[in-house]
């Protein structure tokens, strides 16, 4: 099947500082990328849809200041994580493709 | 997106069939039924999909019935490996150009040996 990267796999920071966060189809390519935000023993939580050429869209809820997204390319989507505080911690993962989706392996912010 | 309903965790021995259910009464004509599994700190990974009746693959089987307003996941001889949280998804996402997926609160399988 094909293949979602994330970069990092793991990043601790300190709080206030900025995370970016890189989801990318290795493959394929992808006008829709998805990104997910799972806290322990929960299950995953559709953030936004990321849209190669245009604006995210984001569910309700989410802080479009906050966690910004960029879609520059259809290969490559990143979230960033802006003034990054301890509630923000959690295990961040995009998914991408057609049809099927393909999982990314997650990114795991730890925020001090 | 139609709501899924899953057994919050089951129970298991190697060896031994599991079958999970997954109820999705308000499921649309164009949806399709779609299972992932999730190792912990890992992303989901596509197990199977179906539309209606029966759908086997390498790893598992996906049984849909004519009101295709459930659907169970069986998985033969599982082992201690298998022991995951699986989620049963529904959505007009099969080769359409939107694949918004909603996770319910997937079924912990866990197998003893």
């Amino acid at each position: 099947g094909a293949v979602v990267s994330q970069h990092p796999s793991r990043v601790i920071c300190k709080s206030g500082t900025s995370v970016k966060i890189e989801c990318r189809s290795l493959d394929f390519q992808a006008t829709t990328m998805f990104w997910y935000r799972q806290f322990p023993k929960q299950s995953l939580m559709l953030m936004a849809t990321s849209n190669e050429g245009s604006k995210a869209t984001y569910e309700q809820g989410v802080e479009k200041d906050k966690f910004l997204i960029n879609h520059a390319s259809l290969t490559l989507s990143t979230l960033t994580v802006t003034s990054a505080h301890p509630e923000d911690s959690s295990f961040y993962i995009c998914s991408a493709g057609r049809g099927e989706q393909y999982f990314g392996p997650g990114t795991r912010l730890t925020v001090t | 997106l139609a709501k899924t309903t899953q057994p919050i965790s089951m129970d298991s021995y190697e060896g031994q069939e599991v079958n999970i259910t997954c109820s999705h009464n308000n499921i649309a004509t164009n949806d399709y039924i779609t299972w992932y599994q999730q190792f912990p700190s890992q992303g989901p990974r596509f197990i199977i999909q179906g539309y209606k009746t029966k759908v086997t693959n390498e790893v598992a089987s996906l049984f849909i019935p004519a009101d295709r307003k459930s659907s169970t996941l069986s998985l033969p001889r599982v082992s201690l490996s298998d022991t995951a949280v699986y989620y049963c998804l529904v959505g007009d996402n099969y080769g359409g150009a939107t694949n918004k997926l909603i996770f319910g609160t997937g079924t912990l399988l866990a197998v003893q040996p």
